[in-house]
C-alpha cells in the first residue's frame, strides 16, 4: 500500500489520559499535515511540517498538543490530558509541493472517542 | 463568519437529475481552489481543482467567480455512487487547506 497510513484507526480512552497517534506519509512526500475533523463539520488544520521542521500550528492546538516528525518521516500526535472534547476523527494527510493544485493525500484517519 | 460556507444539505436527487453546489469564501487572498469527495466515515479525497477558466471532468463541472467569491459544482446525470459528502476547500498560497462543512448528497433510484 503506498497510500497515507495512520495508526490506531480506533482509540477509545478516559478523560485525562494521555494518546498518542501515528501518521506515515506517502514516502517521497516531505510535507506532512494534521487536521481534526468533527462531526458534521469539515477538516480544521492544526499543524504541518516541512520535512522535520514544524513551520505552522493552529491556534487550535493547545499546549496538550504536540507534534513531531523526528526524521522527516514518519509523524506523531500526541495529546495529554485528553478532554470529551477532544473526541474527534485525526487526519494527517501529505504532499511535495505547494502552491495552486497541491493536492493534499489523506490517511483513512484515527477516530478518537474520549469518555 | 466562517471562511468558507456551504449549504449543509442534505440534496436529495433521483439518479439521472442534475444538482448543483455552491460555496463562498471571505478571503480574497485566495489562491487555489478545490472540491473534495468525502464518503462516510472515510477520508476525504480530491475530486477535482477549480481554475478561473472553470473545468470540467465527465459529469462534474466546476466555475470559479473571483468577483463575487463564489465557487459551484455541477453534477450531470447523477448516479447512485455520486452519494457523499462535497467538501469545498480554498488555500491562500500557504499549506493548509480551509474546508468548508460539506454538503451532503443522497441520491436515490
Amino acid at each position: 500500500d503506498t497510500g497515507v497510513s495512520q495508526n490506531p484507526r480506533h482509540k477509545i480512552t478516559k478523560r485525562g489520559q494521555n494518546v498518542t497517534f501515528r501518521c506515515d506519509p506517502i514516502s517521497e512526500h516531505n510535507r506532512l499535515y494534521w487536521y481534526r475533523q468533527t462531526l458534521g463539520q469539515g477538516p480544521e488544520f492544526l499543524t504541518y511540517f516541512q520535512n522535520e521542521a514544524q513551520l505552522e500550528k493552529s491556534r487550535l492546538l493547545s499546549d496538550r498538543f504536540s507534534a513531531e516528525r523526528p526524521k522527516g518521516s514518519f509523524s506523531t500526535l500526541e495529546i495529554q490530558r485528553t478532554e470529551q472534547g477532544d473526541s474527534a476523527m485525526y487526519l494527517c494527510a501529505s504532499n511535495n509541493r505547494r502552491g495552486q493544485g497541491n493536492e493534499q493525500f489523506f490517511g483513512p484517519g484515527t477516530r478518537l472517542t474520549v469518555l | 463568519r466562517k471562511e468558507v460556507e456551504q449549504d449543509p444539505g442534505p440534496f436529495n436527487v433521483p439518479e439521472g437529475a442534475t444538482v448543483a453546489f455552491n460555496c463562498t469564501y471571505s478571503n480574497s487572498a485566495s489562491q487555489s481552489f478545490f472540491w473534495y469527495r468525502q464518503d462516510c466515515r472515510k477520508e476525504p479525497k480530491l475530486l477535482m481543482s477549480v481554475y478561473s477558466s472553470g473545468n470540467e471532468d465527465g459529469r462534474f463541472t466546476a466555475q470559479l467567480n473571483r468577483a463575487s467569491q463564489y465557487i459551484s459544482l455541477l453534477i450531470r446525470d447523477s448516479k447512485l455512487s455520486d452519494s457523499a459528502t462535497y467538501l469545498c476547500v480554498v488555500n491562500y498560497n500557504t499549506d493548509k487547506l480551509i474546508f468548508g462543512t460539506g454538503t451532503r448528497l443522497q441520491v436515490f433510484p
